[in-house]
């Protein structure tokens, strides 16, 4: 079975800094992939799909890059709204998530 | 707008059942493959079981032959129905939307309901 491991699992960041979460499949998944973000206590909201497309209405600071085994989301400069749990995930008959990246304020 | 409201959870004993729906307004649950994707207290995500457009259904190996999914047409409804639970289900179950056969995501998400099993 493919895995997902994301990297770091937490991460402290201050406002304006560049933040780039790491997405490893254990298998080549080629760009199927997508980034969602969720805050305490919310549904997750899709931020990217396919690798690199840009959900409609999701800031242009956020972008996806990667195929194959290994994926990154970055955000540009971080926003206090963007402190949050960051997953990736790969979609097909039995979808699979990763672990999770904690952004949390320096 | 597309939006996807849950309800049915609650507090259930170890064993017991319950079921959960998904009321969607401005898509046709028939029409997409709709999900449920649950998380545990303090923990990650995760996927549940899904049904496709044309009937087919996909269930995680943890859940398997104890959940089932279906819909109602005619109500627009996505329902899980969860027997033998135990209290590794507690958790705050998601139902949302992958868009298309070939899209590789999930675009719409409800709010969740949360279940509780203990005794």
């Amino acid at each position: 079975d493919i895995q997902l491991t994301q990297s770091p699992s937490f991460l402290s960041a201050s406002v304006g800094d560049r933040v780039t979460i790491t997405c490893r499949a254990s298998q080549g998944i080629s760009s199927y992939l997508a980034w969602y973000q969720q805050k305490p206590g919310k549904a997750p909201k899709l931020l990217i799909y396919d690798a690199s497309t840009l959900q409609s209405g999701v800031p242009s600071r956020f972008s996806g890059s990667g195929s194959g085994t290994e994926f990154t989301l970055t955000i540009r400069s971080l926003q206090p709204e963007d402190f949050a749990t960051y997953y990736c995930q790969r979609l097909n008959s039995s979808p699979l998530f990763g672990g999770g990246t904690k952004v949390e304020i320096k | 707008e597309v939006q996807l409201v849950e309800s049915g959870g609650g507090l259930v004993r170890p064993g017991g059942s319950l079921r959960l729906a998904c009321a969607a307004s401005g898509i046709t649950v028939s029409d997409n493959y709709m999900n449920w994707v649950r998380q545990a207290p303090g923990k990650g995500l995760e996927w549940v079981s899904v049904l496709y457009g044309d009937g087919r259904t996909f269930y995680a190996v943890s859940v398997k032959g104890s959940f089932t999914i279906s819909r109602d047409n005619s109500r627009n409804i996505l329902y899980l129905q969860m027997n033998n639970l135990g209290t590794e289900d507690t958790g705050v179950y998601y139902c949302a939307r992958r868009p298309r056969a070939d899209s590789n995501h999930m675009d719409v998400w409800g709010k969740g309901t949360t279940v509780t099993v203990s005794s």
